[in-house]
């Protein structure tokens, strides 16, 4: 049972496309990380995010944390074929060493 | 730097037949994860290790799975005897005592026929 939901589950869009990706859960935690994950191997740090309400932003990447921080958003803007990938969130309690991950989304950005 | 080193890669197996993966950490890294993800979903954590010592293991079959992190460096995680629904990807990571991010390798494919 994934306490972190994602939605959607896969995305397929074409290259130049605005998307937003959603982290919503029941539970408060004291920070949120998204990661990016590429076939064949593990998951990368994006971003983390500790205040409720707080936006980060990463090139075409715009991270946001809900202000109960409870749920998180990802948003990328003109996406590019290089930005396929699953994308997962996690979220902490307490410290980052206790992840809880998401059910990720898979993002396909087509030529 | 050189990252997680995970061995090996991809690793097929008949059910009932053991099996044993191993990790390097980075250097200096003294926590050490070992997770189970299975197809397009998030990973799930089987144990956490601080050094030597096994400080979260609640989400370990111990019945048919054991790891061991001999002198607070390597790691080798263990199946015996592997089942069907064994079948993932099972990634280590590892941190630093002084920051919350964890560096992934890249996991071993584990088939079970």
């Amino acid at each position: 049972t994934q306490l972190l939901e994602q939605s959607p589950q896969f995305l397929s869009i074409q290259e130049g496309e605005n998307l937003t990706v959603y982290c919503n859960s029941s539970s408060v935690f004291s920070s949120l990380q998204w990661y990016r994950q590429e076939p064949g191997e593990g998951p990368v740090l994006l971003v983390t995010v500790v205040t409720g309400g707080e936006v980060k932003k990463l090139k075409r990447l715009t991270f946001q944390f809900g202000d109960a921080r409870k749920d998180s958003s990802l948003h990328i803007t003109a996406a590019q074929p290089g930005d396929t990938g699953l994308y997962l969130c996690a979220g902490a309690r307490g410290s980052a060493r206790q992840l809880t991950f998401g059910s990720g989304t898979q993002l396909t950005v087509l030529p | 730097e050189a990252g997680v080193v995970q061995s090996p890669r991809y690793k097929i197996i008949e059910k009932k037949q053991p099996v044993a993966f191993w990790c390097n950490p980075i250097s200096g890294h003294n926590t050490l994860y070992w997770y189970l993800q299975n197809l397009g979903q998030g990973p799930e954590l089987l144990i956490r290790y601080e050094n030597e010592e096994a400080v979260d293991d609640s989400q370990l079959p111990k019945d048919r799975f054991s790891a061991e992190r001999l002198k607070g460096v390597d790691s080798t995680l263990k199946i015996q005897p592997a089942e069907l629904g064994d079948s993932a990807v099972y990634l280590c990571a590892s941190s630093s005592g002084g920051e919350d991010t964890q560096y992934f390798g890249p996991g071993t494919r584990l088939t079970v026929l």
